[in-house]
C-alpha cells in the first residue's frame, strides 16, 4: 500500500497568518482527499485534489481559505489561510490506491492557532 | 441524511470478555462500509471492508441492512486492541466517506 508522508506534524500559529501542508505519496495516485479533525469531532472531508485540474470542496468549504495545489500524481499541498482559533485542528492528508477502496492517511498534522 | 452514529466515546472490557463496538448508518441507497482504528501514536489505518467479509486481528463486522448497522465484534478482547476506532461509509461510485465520531476501546489487564 502507499506511504504517505505529512509535515508539518504539529504547529502553533498566530490568528491571521497562513500554514502549508504538504502531503508526499510514495507512488503516484490519481485522487488525494484532504480531511479535517476538529477536538472532539470525526473526520470531515475538506476537498478532493486532482492532478491537473481544481480540487473539488466540500460544503462548507471554500478555496479562499483552503487552497490546496496538486502539481503531480505523488504531492499534495493544504494551505489554512487567515487562521482563527476555530481553525485548531488535526488535518490528515489520505489518497486511495488504484483500484481499491479504502484510505491510506498520513500522520495528521496538529494545528494550534492561538 | 447521510450520517454515521458511534454511540458510545468510551467502552473498556476486560482482556478476554467480548467486545461490540457499535455503529449505524443512515444512508439512503447501498453504502460500503467500513472500520478504521488508530493505535497509540499510529496513523488511522484501515481495519475491515464489509464488502470484504474478512476478518482482521480476530475482529469481524456484519453489515445489517435491516438494521443498518456495522458492528465490530471480537470474540476475545487482547490488551493490543487498545484503540480508537472509526466507522465510515462511502456511497457507491465514491470515494468520499463519512466518519463516526469514534469509539475510544480500552482493554484492561
Amino acid at each position: 500500500s502507499a506511504v504517505i508522508s505529512q509535515k508539518p506534524s504539529r504547529d502553533i500559529c498566530q490568528r491571521g497568518t497562513s500554514l502549508t501542508i504538504q502531503c508526499q505519496v510514495d507512488s503516484q495516485v490519481t485522487m488525494m482527499f484532504w480531511y479535517r479533525q476538529q477536538p472532539g469531532q470525526s473526520l470531515t472531508l475538506i476537498a478532493t485534489a486532482n492532478q491537473g485540474s481544481e480540487a473539488t470542496y466540500e460544503s462548507g468549504f471554500v478555496i479562499d481559505k483552503f487552497p490546496i495545489s496538486r502539481p503531480n500524481l505523488t504531492f499534495s499541498t493544504l494551505t489554512v489561510s487567515n487562521m482563527s482559533p476555530e481553525d485548531s485542528s488535526i488535518y490528515l492528508c489520505s489518497v486511495t490506491p488504484s483500484g481499491v477502496k479504502g484510505y491510506t492517511f498520513g500522520s495528521g498534522t496538529r494545528l494550534t492557532v492561538v | 441524511a447521510q450520517r454515521v452514529t458511534q454511540p458510545e466515546k468510551l467502552l473498556s472490557v476486560f482482556k478476554g470478555a467480548p467486545v461490540e463496538l457499535k455503529c449505524n448508518y443512515s444512508y439512503s441507497g447501498s453504502p460500503e462500509l467500513f472500520w478504521y482504528v488508530q493505535y497509540s501514536r499510529q496513523r488511522l489505518q484501515l481495519l475491515l471492508r464489509h464488502i470484504s467479509r474478512e476478518s482482521i486481528k480476530g475482529f469481524t463486522a456484519d453489515l445489517n441492512k435491516g438494521e443498518t448497522s456495522f458492528h465490530l465484534k471480537k470474540p476475545f478482547a487482547q490488551e493490543e486492541d487498545s484503540a480508537m476506532y472509526y466507522c465510515a461509509l462511502s456511497g457507491p461510485g465514491t470515494y468520499k466517506y463519512i466518519f463516526g465520531t469514534g469509539t475510544r476501546l480500552k482493554v484492561l489487564a
